[in-house]
């Protein structure tokens, strides 16, 4: 069974880094085709598609905003986890993580998403 | 990398068939055979329900159908029912990266 859970703080503060982790079960992250991205949604806004990283380590990022992001992986813990610098207020959303296997290029299982509010 | 557009709402009465459209350019869905369609009922997980333009997962009703042609792709839904009330999101591949649509809420009259 294929799970995945997203955790990190609920508040931040303007120009903090914020660091969300990604735990996920059921598959690991060395086989061949895996990923796993970030994906965020704004209140009463859309999805919005952050990080991706790939089973051999590669790395993308949304053009707009690779510069503030940073997406590693522990393939022993499970973990994918995703930094963003530079913090504001607009950042405020609901952020998940999904899976992507076998070199497919949609998201067929989701974490629930977990809220970031970037306040002061 | 910008938004592909949908239509901001959709409705239909039970029963009936709608279609939503998702609009890209040809860097993105008029070149990739790869858009996939996502339900979203709000404080759940995006849920696939379409992927490679009209493919459908194990346990997707066959009611969700979708097309492509040129740089617009579209999700139709027959038969709707009161359940299919949810935002519907479209998203492409596009060159490494991946770009999502603006978003459509459907509501069953």
């Amino acid at each position: 069974q294929v799970t995945l859970k997203e955790s990190g703080p609920a508040l931040v503060k303007p120009t903090q880094t914020l660091t969300m982790t990604c735990t996920f079960s059921g598959f690991s992250l060395s086989t061949s085709g895996m990923r796993v991205s970030w994906i965020r949604q704004p209140p009463g806004k859309a999805l919005e598609w952050l990080a991706q990283i790939h089973w051999d380590d590669d790395k993308f990022y949304s053009t707009s905003l690779k510069t503030r992001l940073t997406i590693s992986k522990d393939t022993s813990k499970n973990q994918v986890v995703l930094t963003m610098t530079n913090m504001d207020p607009v950042d405020t959303a609901t952020y998940y993580c999904a899976r992507q296997y076998n070199w497919n290029n949609h998201f067929d299982y989701w974490g629930q998403g977990t809220l970031v509010t970037v306040s002061s | 990398q910008s938004a592909l557009t949908q239509p901001a709402s959709v409705s239909g009465s039970p029963g009936q068939s709608i279609t939503i459209s998702c609009t890209g350019t040809s860097s993105d869905v008029g070149t990739y055979n790869l858009v996939s369609w996502y339900q979203h009922h709000p404080g759940k997980a995006p849920n696939l329900i379409l992927y490679e333009v009209s493919k459908r997962p194990s346990g997707v009703s066959d009611r969700f159908s979708g097309s492509k042609s040129g740089n617009t792709a579209s999700l139709t839904i027959s038969g709707l029912q009161a359940e299919d009330e949810a935002d519907y999101y479209c998203c492409s591949y596009a060159n490494s990266l991946y770009v999502f649509g603006t978003g459509t809420k459907v509501t069953v009259v």
